[in-house]
């Protein structure tokens, strides 16, 4: 089945400390991959996407690229800061064919000042 | 507000008693989603709708579980007899199709949740 391992946490950084949080999948398809973040006491956004190999999704500073030949989608960010401390959950969907989101377990990152 | 809404955002019951949560999709939507997630763990998919034609259950959806989705805009989920073990968050997403680099994605606004506990 289809499947996501991503780094466990959780995670503590300090400001302007460069972040990774490796992902890698499992998929009986073609997937498009995704970052989703869920802020202390809010809901799953979409932090960003990538729906083919070698794409690059970027968003607030976060970048992740699409590696087919090693089934990764790693997320980075050069510079974090406080307003980053949040769960981080990559997830993929196989577009098409099924439908629903499989999540990694998530990995919990906090940033000191 | 025009995103994913859910009601009640709380929900505290005694084990054996039914609940059912509502949720509002984007209104142009007509995808819709449940999820539960459990502490420390990513969502894990329970049952999807198109329109209202519920096309997909996961085996997590026991017989206790039901789900609607009349005339293809809001739905509701249903626990009959709850568990312990159902003590969770339940999340509603909802999307419509689209297009990036010339492939089909499916990407899917969540709602805030309903905790449920079940003591």
């Amino acid at each position: 089945g289809d499947s996501v391992t991503q780094m466990e946490g959780p995670v503590t950084l300090s400001e302007e400390a460069f972040l990774t949080i490796n992902c890698t999948y499992t998929a009986t398809g073609y997937p498009s991959l995704f970052w989703y973040v869920q802020y202390p006491g809010e809901g799953l956004q979409l932090l960003l996407k990538a729906t083919k190999a070698d794409d690059k999704g970027s968003n607030k500073g976060f970048e992740a690229t699409y590696r087919k030949e090693t089934t990764s989608f790693h997320l980075e960010k050069g510079s974090v800061q406080v307003s980053d401390s949040a769960v981080y959950f990559c997830a993929l969907v196989i577009p098409l064919y099924r439908y629903k989101l499989s999540f990694g377990a998530g990995t919990t990152v906090t940033v000191r000042a | 507000d025009t995103g994913v809404s859910q009601d009640p955002r709380h929900k505290i019951t005694k084990r054996g008693q039914n609940v059912t949560f509502r949720c509002d999709p984007i209104s142009e939507h007509n995808r819709l989603y449940w999820y539960r997630q459990t502490l420390g763990q990513g969502p894990e998919f329970l049952t999807y709708f198109q329109n209202e034609a519920q096309l997909e259950k996961s085996r997590l959806l026991s017989d206790r579980f039901s789900a609607e989705r009349p005339k293809g805009s809001f739905s509701t989920l249903e626990i009959q007899r709850t568990e312990q073990g159902d003590s969770a968050m339940y999340l509603c997403a909802s999307s419509f199709p689209g297009l990036a680099g010339g492939r089909s994605y499916n990407e899917q606004f969540f709602g805030p949740g309903t905790r449920l506990t079940v003591l």
